[in-house]
């Protein structure tokens, strides 16, 4: 497996509080992901990265923020979270031309 | 936006039988990857297609890229229990620069001993 870790690995928390979930690699690799993945959804890609500081949105980005301020590290921030925002989140890393994409083990978070 | 459909959502079949699963994007895709989640795991990358019509095997595993680069499938000869899972097609656009794949809602597979 790829060097990709996510923190924490289980989340619990209450309606309008921020969250932060830290994605961390350590192959180098150009391009980083956020999706969520729900039951009868695959995987939605939230924000994703294409260099240090270089971020763009994805298909379901409303509530959610990234940053990306070193090569082997993308947060993704709720800034207040929501019970629509319970999910389970993966990063993923790709080198970028030959797009494959490796995954994270996931953060699974509940918002009560 | 691009959209990417699989087909079907569910899969149940007795030990030793074929499974196919298919994909279709609404658009012409430069390529598309194949995943495979185990059940409480992380996706996993199977497998790139680049070319029009191409075909690779892995095994058991026949994945092929439609002539239109508009399709593709995923074809498991003689299924066995460690083929349990959910397989996702992943489609990238053709002439984007930013890497950025459209995820199928995936096939989930079950299979009877």
């Amino acid at each position: 497996d790829a060097g990709i870790t996510q923190s924490p690995r289980h989340k619990v928390t209450e309606t309008g509080t921020p969250v932060t979930l830290r994605c961390h690699q350590t192959e180098n690799h150009r391009y980083m992901y956020w999706y969520r993945q729900d039951p009868g959804h695959g995987l939605r890609l939230i924000h994703y990265s294409y260099g240090v500081k270089d971020t763009d949105k994805g298909e379901v980005s409303d509530g959610y923020s990234v940053s990306r301020s070193k090569t082997e590290d993308f947060l993704l921030t709720l800034e207040s979270a929501t019970s629509s925002q319970t999910s389970v989140y993966f990063c993923a890393i790709s080198e970028g031309w030959t797009y494959e994409q490796y995954f994270g083990p996931g953060t699974r978070l509940t918002v009560t | 936006g691009q959209q990417v459909m699989q087909i079907p959502q569910y899969q149940h079949v007795q030990e030793g039988e074929d499974f196919t699963t298919y994909c279709n994007s609404s658009t012409t895709l430069s390529n598309i990857q194949w995943y495979k989640q185990r059940p409480g795991g992380h996706p996993v990358f199977l497998i790139q297609l680049v070319k029009s019509g191409e075909v690779k095997k892995q095994k058991r595993l026949t994945f092929q890229f439609g002539e239109a680069k508009k399709n593709s499938s995923l074809h498991i000869t003689a299924t066995q229990t460690t083929d349990v899972g959910t397989y996702f097609c992943a489609g990238t656009l053709f002439n984007t620069n930013a890497g950025k794949s459209t995820f199928g809602d995936g096939t989930t597979l079950t299979v009877k001993p």
